[in-house]
């Protein structure tokens, strides 16, 4: 079992769609969670940041974390081309592990 | 503020030869990590610098080193290139180590090894 797991994609979403990206993680004692976009040919570059249960909003952006169920998600509302990229779910228990991502495309 | 800086950007070694890597931390980041990114295996971590010290490290084989110095830059080697050693190395700091201190990644160094 991958430490680390979503779903590879592609994601394809019409432009103005709820764009919604999962991620599960086996470290029950994990206790931070990121979300990072790459756009092709560039750097991960931080999203979200999440550290306790809940939802927690940012502009477009929202991340859920359920520690119980172990998993991760990721909104994006409104989603726009330039939201076309792949999405990286990274999870902290000693260290940070990234998920292989989820490619997101998104159609105008 | 600038950003992570890595160099070189782009590095063409030949099987058996060694590399050294550079990373420049954002100014006031402590802790550096390195990954290797390549399409089949994604983002992997290969170590974790604070303060001067290996805090953490990755599955890899010896053949893959790091150093960190008293200014928080950060050196990655890897001697006796393999043709699996060609990846794009990511270095990226944070203001401490810790789960509450996110990473800012740099541009990275593609490496191609033949």
């Amino acid at each position: 079992q991958k430490e680390v797991e979503q779903n590879s994609g592609p994601l394809s979403v019409p432009e103005g769609a709820i764009a919604s990206l999962n991620c599960t993680y086996s470290d029950r004692g994990s206790q931070s969670f990121f979300w990072y976009r790459q756009y092709s040919g560039k750097s991960p570059e931080l999203i979200m940041s999440i550290y306790s249960n809940g939802d927690k909003e940012d502009g477009r952006f929202t991340a859920q974390l359920n520690k119980a169920s172990q998993y991760v998600s990721l909104l994006i509302r409104d989603s726009q081309p330039s939201d076309s990229a792949t999405y990286l779910c990274a999870v902290y228990g000693n260290k940070l592990v990234f998920g292989a991502g989820t490619i997101l495309r998104v159609k105008s | 503020k600038a950003g992570v800086t890595q160099t070189p950007r782009y590095l063409i070694k030949t099987r058996g030869q060694q590399v050294t890597l550079s990373c420049s931390p954002i100014s006031g980041h402590r802790s550096v990590s390195w990954y290797q990114q390549t399409p089949g295996q994604g983002l992997q971590f290969l170590f974790e610098y604070f303060s001067e010290t290996q805090r953490n490290k990755g599955n890899f084989p010896g053949r893959f080193s790091g150093r960190q110095f008293s200014n928080s830059r950060s050196e990655m080697n890897v001697s006796t290139l393999e043709l699996g050693d060609s990846a794009l190395y990511l270095c990226a700091s944070s203001l401490e180590q810790g789960y509450d201190s996110p990473l800012h990644f740099g541009n990275g160094t593609r490496l191609t090894v033949t």
